[in-house]
């Protein structure tokens, strides 16, 4: 069984602070993909990331992909209440459904 | 718009009475697939659909049936719901299985 571990499970900040939440696993994806979920509504995809080592930006958010393909990073520059959502990653290895993670909680104050 | 609609958004039941999820997605996409979402838990997978007539279970189908008769369509079924099953729910739909998906906005479930 393929898992993805996110981390941190929770995360409380201030506007304007910088952040990076993390998606590890032992196994190797082919892609991966970043949602966001904020309340109420359903996961809205961000990014999906293909090749080791590849950086994506949007607007704040950087999007890295580790070298084995094992592991990504999501990295926010100055934090907007916003930002306050759920983000899961989500792995792709040619099986037939995704992985998901567990998800990062962010919460953003003014 | 691309969109994948489900409904109710919200229902509470009772235990036992039969109850469907309705989803319908309008991107053709051949894949559908029914997630819940419980704290601490994440997304788990009920039920999944590669294409018309073809459905597979995912990591928690009991207690749940899912029928794919037309491509737009990917209804969820509950014949007899117990409080366990109260979650929020997800149906999702995307080009194949590992392709982004988009998910509807929703249906919160709760069995008394």
């Amino acid at each position: 069984t393929q898992l993805l571990e996110q981390s941190p499970q929770f995360l409380s900040i201030q506007e304007g602070e910088n952040l990076t939440v993390y998606c590890n696993s032992s196994s190797v994806f082919s892609s991966l993909q970043w949602y966001r979920q904020e309340p109420g509504e359903g996961p809205v995809l961000l990014v999906t990331v293909v090749t080791g080592g590849e950086v994506k930006k949007l607007k704040r958010l950087t999007f890295q992909f580790g070298d084995a393909r094992k592991d990504s990073s999501l990295h926010i520059t100055a934090a907007q209440p916003g930002d306050t959502g759920l983000y899961l990653c989500a792995g792709s290895s040619g099986y037939s459904t995704l992985t998901f993670g567990k998800g990062t909680m962010l919460l953003v104050s003014p | 718009e691309a969109q994948v609609t489900q409904n109710p958004r919200y229902l509470i039941t009772v235990t036992g009475k039969k109850l469907t999820v309705t989803c319908s997605q309008n991107m053709n996409h051949e894949y559908m697939s029914w997630y819940r979402q419980d704290p601490g838990l994440g997304l788990r997978q009920i039920y999944y659909s590669m294409n018309v007539e073809v459905t597979d279970k995912g990591d928690v189908p009991e207690g749940y049936k899912v029928s794919r008769k037309e491509k737009r369509n990917f209804p969820l079924i509950l014949e007899s719901p117990s409080p366990n099953q109260t979650s929020l729910y997800f149906c999702a739909s995307g080009r194949k299985g590992d392709s982004p998906l988009h998910f509807g906005n929703g249906t919160r479930l709760t069995v008394t």
